[in-house]
Protein backbone atom coordinates (compact mmCIF):
# COMPACT_ATOMS: atom_id res chain seq x y z
CA UNK A 1 0.00 0.00 0.00
CA UNK A 2 1.03 3.60 -0.74
CA UNK A 3 3.64 5.14 1.99
CA UNK A 4 3.24 8.34 3.46
CA UNK A 5 3.23 11.26 1.23
CA UNK A 6 4.58 15.00 1.76
CA UNK A 7 4.40 17.55 -0.47
CA UNK A 8 6.03 19.75 -1.27
CA UNK A 9 9.65 18.17 -1.02
CA UNK A 10 11.33 21.12 -1.34
CA UNK A 11 10.87 24.69 -1.30
CA UNK A 12 12.74 28.12 -0.71
CA UNK A 13 11.65 31.20 1.00
CA UNK A 14 12.13 34.45 3.02
CA UNK A 15 12.33 35.40 6.87
CA UNK A 16 9.16 36.49 7.43
CA UNK A 17 7.05 34.71 5.54
CA UNK A 18 4.70 31.47 6.11
CA UNK A 19 4.64 28.34 4.89
CA UNK A 20 2.30 24.93 4.82
CA UNK A 21 3.53 21.57 4.70
CA UNK A 22 0.99 18.74 3.53
CA UNK A 23 1.29 15.32 4.71
CA UNK A 24 -1.27 12.12 3.88
CA UNK A 25 -0.98 9.24 6.10
CA UNK A 26 -0.60 5.51 5.01
CA UNK A 27 -4.16 4.22 4.20
CA UNK A 28 -6.11 3.78 7.59
CA UNK A 29 -3.46 5.34 10.13
CA UNK A 30 -5.32 8.07 11.86
CA UNK A 31 -2.16 9.45 13.86
CA UNK A 32 0.38 12.44 11.94
CA UNK A 33 2.84 13.26 13.72
CA UNK A 34 5.56 16.05 12.65
CA UNK A 35 9.17 16.01 13.63
CA UNK A 36 11.98 18.65 12.50
CA UNK A 37 15.33 17.69 11.72
CA UNK A 38 18.20 20.06 11.46
CA UNK A 39 22.54 19.18 11.80
CA UNK A 40 22.57 21.04 15.04
CA UNK A 41 19.30 19.62 16.89
CA UNK A 42 18.43 16.56 15.53
CA UNK A 43 15.10 15.08 15.03
CA UNK A 44 12.57 17.00 17.58
CA UNK A 45 9.07 16.30 17.97
CA UNK A 46 6.99 19.01 16.64
CA UNK A 47 3.49 17.60 17.63
CA UNK A 48 0.74 14.90 17.03
CA UNK A 49 -2.64 14.48 15.47
CA UNK A 50 -5.61 11.77 16.12
CA UNK A 51 -9.01 11.97 14.82
CA UNK A 52 -8.40 16.27 14.15
CA UNK A 53 -7.50 16.73 17.90
CA UNK A 54 -3.80 17.57 18.85
CA UNK A 55 -3.04 15.32 21.66
CA UNK A 56 0.94 15.97 22.19
CA UNK A 57 3.03 18.89 21.53
CA UNK A 58 6.63 19.52 21.69
CA UNK A 59 8.75 22.89 22.70
CA UNK A 60 8.15 24.64 19.47
CA UNK A 61 7.22 28.68 19.46
CA UNK A 62 3.23 29.50 18.69
CA UNK A 63 4.80 29.93 15.06
CA UNK A 64 4.54 26.66 14.22
CA UNK A 65 1.17 25.46 14.29
CA UNK A 66 -0.61 22.05 12.55
CA UNK A 67 -3.80 20.82 11.91
CA UNK A 68 -5.66 17.30 10.96
CA UNK A 69 -8.81 17.24 8.35
CA UNK A 70 -11.25 14.71 8.46
CA UNK A 71 -9.61 11.80 6.26
CA UNK A 72 -6.34 12.02 8.71
CA UNK A 73 -4.41 14.61 6.25
CA UNK A 74 -2.65 16.93 8.03
CA UNK A 75 -0.82 20.15 7.66
CA UNK A 76 1.58 22.42 9.57
CA UNK A 77 2.11 25.97 9.24
CA UNK A 78 5.12 27.83 10.11
CA UNK A 79 4.47 31.61 10.45
CA UNK A 80 6.81 34.71 10.15
CA UNK A 81 9.92 32.45 9.20
CA UNK A 82 13.14 32.37 10.74
CA UNK A 83 16.62 31.59 9.22
CA UNK A 84 16.75 29.02 11.97
CA UNK A 85 13.55 27.18 10.60
CA UNK A 86 15.43 25.98 7.57
CA UNK A 87 14.91 21.83 8.10
CA UNK A 88 13.80 18.81 7.10
CA UNK A 89 10.27 18.55 8.22
CA UNK A 90 9.20 14.99 8.52
CA UNK A 91 5.49 13.29 9.45
CA UNK A 92 4.94 9.90 10.46
CA UNK A 93 2.16 7.99 10.59
CA UNK A 94 0.58 5.22 12.45
CA UNK A 95 -2.75 3.72 13.78
CA UNK A 96 -2.50 5.53 16.38
CA UNK A 97 -4.75 3.80 19.20
CA UNK A 98 -3.44 3.99 22.25
CA UNK A 99 -1.57 1.35 23.78
CA UNK A 100 -0.78 0.13 20.42
CA UNK A 101 2.08 0.05 17.91
CA UNK A 102 4.25 1.82 20.54
CA UNK A 103 6.45 4.26 18.70
CA UNK A 104 6.24 2.43 15.78
CA UNK A 105 5.85 4.82 13.34
CA UNK A 106 5.85 5.21 9.68
CA UNK A 107 7.91 7.89 8.16
CA UNK A 108 7.33 10.42 4.85
CA UNK A 109 10.79 11.01 2.67
CA UNK A 110 10.12 14.95 4.22
CA UNK A 111 9.55 18.34 3.07
CA UNK A 112 13.12 20.57 2.63
CA UNK A 113 12.22 23.78 3.69
CA UNK A 114 15.32 26.68 3.13
CA UNK A 115 14.64 30.16 4.28
CA UNK A 116 17.25 32.49 3.02
CA UNK B 1 14.29 15.52 30.85
CA UNK B 2 14.18 12.29 28.59
CA UNK B 3 17.06 11.66 26.83
CA UNK B 4 19.34 9.78 24.15
CA UNK B 5 23.15 9.73 23.91
CA UNK B 6 24.52 7.71 20.47
CA UNK B 7 28.48 7.63 19.88
CA UNK B 8 29.75 10.07 17.79
CA UNK B 9 29.83 9.06 13.59
CA UNK B 10 30.61 8.49 11.23
CA UNK B 11 32.30 5.34 11.15
CA UNK B 12 33.35 3.56 8.09
CA UNK B 13 33.77 -0.44 7.90
CA UNK B 14 34.92 -2.80 5.50
CA UNK B 15 32.08 -5.11 4.24
CA UNK B 16 31.62 -8.55 6.70
CA UNK B 17 33.01 -6.42 9.62
CA UNK B 18 31.35 -6.06 12.75
CA UNK B 19 29.40 -3.50 13.65
CA UNK B 20 28.42 -1.82 16.76
CA UNK B 21 26.65 1.32 17.52
CA UNK B 22 26.32 2.65 21.51
CA UNK B 23 23.58 3.75 22.49
CA UNK B 24 22.84 4.88 26.20
CA UNK B 25 19.09 6.53 27.83
CA UNK B 26 18.18 9.08 30.23
CA UNK B 27 14.58 8.65 31.62
CA UNK B 28 12.29 8.49 34.59
CA UNK B 29 10.62 4.85 34.26
CA UNK B 30 11.06 2.69 31.80
CA UNK B 31 10.55 3.28 28.40
CA UNK B 32 10.25 1.40 25.45
CA UNK B 33 13.44 1.71 22.93
CA UNK B 34 13.85 1.59 19.22
CA UNK B 35 16.48 1.70 16.49
CA UNK B 36 15.12 3.52 13.26
CA UNK B 37 17.35 3.85 10.07
CA UNK B 38 17.33 6.34 6.90
CA UNK B 39 18.73 5.18 4.03
CA UNK B 40 19.72 8.25 1.69
CA UNK B 41 16.77 10.16 0.66
CA UNK B 42 14.29 8.27 2.31
CA UNK B 43 12.91 8.51 5.07
CA UNK B 44 12.94 6.71 8.75
CA UNK B 45 12.39 3.50 8.67
CA UNK B 46 11.48 0.97 11.76
CA UNK B 47 14.66 -0.95 12.30
CA UNK B 48 13.57 -3.03 15.49
CA UNK B 49 12.20 -2.07 19.06
CA UNK B 50 12.44 -3.59 22.43
CA UNK B 51 9.50 -2.55 24.94
CA UNK B 52 11.04 -3.76 28.27
CA UNK B 53 14.04 -4.84 30.16
CA UNK B 54 15.96 -8.07 28.71
CA UNK B 55 14.04 -7.57 25.21
CA UNK B 56 16.00 -8.20 22.32
CA UNK B 57 14.91 -6.66 18.84
CA UNK B 58 16.23 -8.34 15.74
CA UNK B 59 15.69 -7.76 12.38
CA UNK B 60 17.73 -8.41 8.81
CA UNK B 61 20.36 -9.20 10.76
CA UNK B 62 20.75 -6.85 13.89
CA UNK B 63 19.75 -7.15 16.98
CA UNK B 64 19.63 -4.53 20.24
CA UNK B 65 18.72 -6.15 23.79
CA UNK B 66 17.19 -3.89 26.36
CA UNK B 67 19.76 -3.21 29.10
CA UNK B 68 17.86 -1.41 32.24
CA UNK B 69 20.91 -2.25 34.39
CA UNK B 70 23.31 0.49 31.85
CA UNK B 71 20.61 1.99 30.87
CA UNK B 72 21.65 0.75 27.33
CA UNK B 73 20.08 -0.55 23.72
CA UNK B 74 23.28 -1.22 21.42
CA UNK B 75 22.95 -2.16 18.09
CA UNK B 76 24.98 -4.98 16.45
CA UNK B 77 25.37 -6.78 13.30
CA UNK B 78 27.89 -9.75 13.06
CA UNK B 79 28.79 -9.08 9.13
CA UNK B 80 27.86 -5.72 7.31
CA UNK B 81 27.16 -5.08 3.54
CA UNK B 82 26.98 -2.04 1.53
CA UNK B 83 23.81 -1.97 1.81
CA UNK B 84 23.42 -1.48 5.42
CA UNK B 85 25.06 2.17 4.69
CA UNK B 86 23.01 4.80 6.47
CA UNK B 87 22.21 7.18 9.07
CA UNK B 88 20.74 4.77 12.60
CA UNK B 89 18.99 6.67 15.13
CA UNK B 90 17.84 5.38 18.58
CA UNK B 91 14.92 6.45 20.12
CA UNK B 92 12.82 6.17 23.35
CA UNK B 93 9.27 6.89 24.48
CA UNK B 94 6.63 5.97 26.87
CA UNK B 95 3.45 4.77 26.49
CA UNK B 96 1.20 7.57 27.26
CA UNK B 97 2.81 9.53 24.58
CA UNK B 98 3.91 6.83 22.05
CA UNK B 99 4.15 8.83 19.21
CA UNK B 100 6.46 11.68 20.79
CA UNK B 101 9.81 9.92 19.97
CA UNK B 102 13.16 11.27 21.83
CA UNK B 103 15.63 10.85 19.06
CA UNK B 104 19.26 10.27 19.22
CA UNK B 105 21.75 12.52 17.55
CA UNK B 106 22.05 9.49 14.63
CA UNK B 107 25.12 7.46 13.34
CA UNK B 108 26.12 7.87 9.90
CA UNK B 109 27.59 4.54 8.60
CA UNK B 110 29.59 3.83 5.80
CA UNK B 111 30.58 0.24 4.48
CA UNK B 112 33.09 -0.45 2.11
CA UNK B 113 33.22 -3.27 -0.40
Amino acid sequence: KAGVTQTPRYLIKTRGQQVTLSCSPISGHRSVSWYQQTPGQGLQFLFEYFSETQRNKGNFPGRFSGRQFSNSRSEMNVSTLELGDSALYLCASSRGRQGTNTGELFFGEGSRLTVL
Amino acid sequence: GDSVTQMEGPVTLSEEAFLTINCTYTATGYPSLFWYVQYPGEGLQLLLKATKADDKGSNKGFEATYRKETTSFHLEKGSVQVSDSAVYFCALTFSGSARQLTFGSGTQLTVLP
